[in-house]
């Protein structure tokens, strides 16, 4: 079926370091990437996304990376605080309107 | 402004009832979608309203059924409810023109005994 993977279900860094959260996806045909942070409790909060006509966005202490060969999306946050520590999404949309796919999840856990 | 927000927030039935929940978008937004995120599963589509029409559907049997009104708040209802049906529901709204920017409200908890 359709399905958006993460390589990773689990991060565990150290508070100041750099993260970087990966995700594949399966459909060639989206043409646009959410990466969600989802906090115990709460609905998932929009963090960046990126179209298919950009290699990579820049948002504030987070990079998101698109490569369309093999179909990988990465998100990077750099200076991790313990206030990143949640579970991320990536999630695509396969130019069905309103239709986000969503991957598995990864849970990043920030050690201080 | 205000977010998308959902009531309830949690709600517990029994099987074999039906369950009615409610969405207010982001005052400006038309679109608005569903999801259920269950642990093993994950998030999952359930639908999309854009201007009172269903406009995407996911792979949910027809018990789920929802609904648009013309100031764009949404309802989802599931009926004969099954003890799977526990999750959380998620509902997601977008501005015209760019429905697959999506915003989340934080979610109503359905528990089925």
């Amino acid at each position: 079926g359709e399905s958006v993977g993460l390589h990773l279900p689990t991060l565990s860094v150290q508070e100041g370091d750099n993260s970087i959260i990966n995700c594949a996806y399966s459909n060639s045909a989206s043409d646009y990437f959410i990466w969600y942070k989802q906090e115990s409790g709460k609905g998932p909060q929009f963090i960046i996304d990126i179209r298919s006509n950009m290699d990579k966005r820049q948002g504030q202490r987070v990079t998101v990376l698109l490569n369309k060969t093999v179909k990988h999306l990465s998100l990077q946050i750099a200076a991790t605080q313990p206030g990143d520590s949640a579970v991320y999404f990536c999630a695509e949309n396969p130019n069905q309107g309103g239709k986000l796919i969503f991957g598995q999840g990864t849970e990043l856990s920030v050690k201080p | 402004k205000a977010g998308v927000t959902q009531t309830p927030r949690y709600l517990i039935k029994t099987r074999g009832q039906q369950v009615t929940l409610s969405c207010s978008p982001i005052s400006g937004h038309r679109s608005v979608s569903w999801y259920q995120q269950t642990p093993g599963q994950g998030l999952q589509f359930l639908f999309e309203y854009f201007s009172e029409t269903q406009r995407n559907k996911g792979n949910f049997p027809g018990r789920f059924s929802g609904r648009q009104f013309s100031n764009s708040r949404s309802e989802m209802n599931v009926s004969t409810l099954e003890l799977g049906d526990s999750a959380l529901y998620l509902c997601a709204s977008a501005q015209q023109g760019a429905r697959e920017t999506q915003y989340f409200g934080p979610g109503t908890r359905l528990l089925v005994l």
